[in-house]
């Protein structure tokens, strides 16, 4: 079956610093990939998605390129913010079923001042 | 822009209550689903629908029940509600395709004593 699997947080950053959160996967078929955040109290919403092998996702910074030889989907940003403080999921949606999206557990990121 | 909206942002219920969480899209979305969010456990899927009046099971349908009459409105039962059912409940809608977006509401959290 499909899985996500994500590093695990809390992840504490000063302002400013380099991030990365890795994420694996495995899938049936070729599978959309994808990258959601949830600010406190709020729900999902998508940051960057790729559809296919070698496409980057990018938006507000954040950068993930689907690297289908390493089943890997790893979120970077250059510099982080005190507004990025949030949790971070990686998903992917695959043929091999209806669609359905399998998410791996959250990352939470606590950038500090 | 999408909107998913949720009944409730915070709801407080006795055991044994019947409890109704309501989901609505105004993207003629075909696919609603529902989740629940735990710490640690990131999201489990209760049920999903791909139709009006079609649903299926997801992770953990067990305890819940969901009724879909119309497409833009999924709603979420607790028959006779538990404290082990307290949790954050997410609930997300999406065109059918494996490259689409899931557009999640703003989550309701239940409180169950």
């Amino acid at each position: 079956g499909n899985s996500v699997t994500q590093m695990e947080g809390p992840v504490t950053l000063s302002e400013e610093a380099f991030l990365t959160i890795n994420c694996t996967y495995t899938a049936t078929g070729y599978p959309s990939l994808f990258w959601y955040v949830q600010y406190p109290g709020e729900g999902l919403q998508l940051l960057l998605k790729a559809t296919k092998a070698d496409d980057k996702g990018s938006n507000k910074g954040f950068e993930a390129t689907y690297r289908k030889e390493t089943t890997s989907f790893h979120l970077e940003k250059g510099s982080v913010q005190v507004s990025d403080s949030a949790v971070y999921f990686c998903a992917l949606s695959s043929s091999g079923g209806s669609y359905i999206p399998t998410f791996g557990r959250g990352t939470s990121l606590i950038v500090h001042p | 822009d999408v909107k998913v909206t949720q009944s409730s942002r915070y709801l407080v219920k006795r055991t044994g209550e019947k409890v109704f969480l309501e989901c609505v899209q105004d993207m003629d979305h075909e696919n609603m689903f529902w989740y629940r969010q735990d710490p640690g456990l990131g999201l489990r899927l209760i049920y999903f629908s791909y139709d009006v009046k079609m649903k299926e099971k997801g992770d953990i349908p067990e305890g819940y029940s969901v009724s879909r009459e119309k497409k833009e409105r999924f709603s979420l039962i607790l028959e006779s509600a538990s404290t082990n059912q307290t949790s954050m409940y997410l609930c997300a809608s999406s065109p059918p395709a494996r490259e689409d977006t899931q557009y999640f509401g703003p989550g309701t959290r239940l409180t169950v004593l």
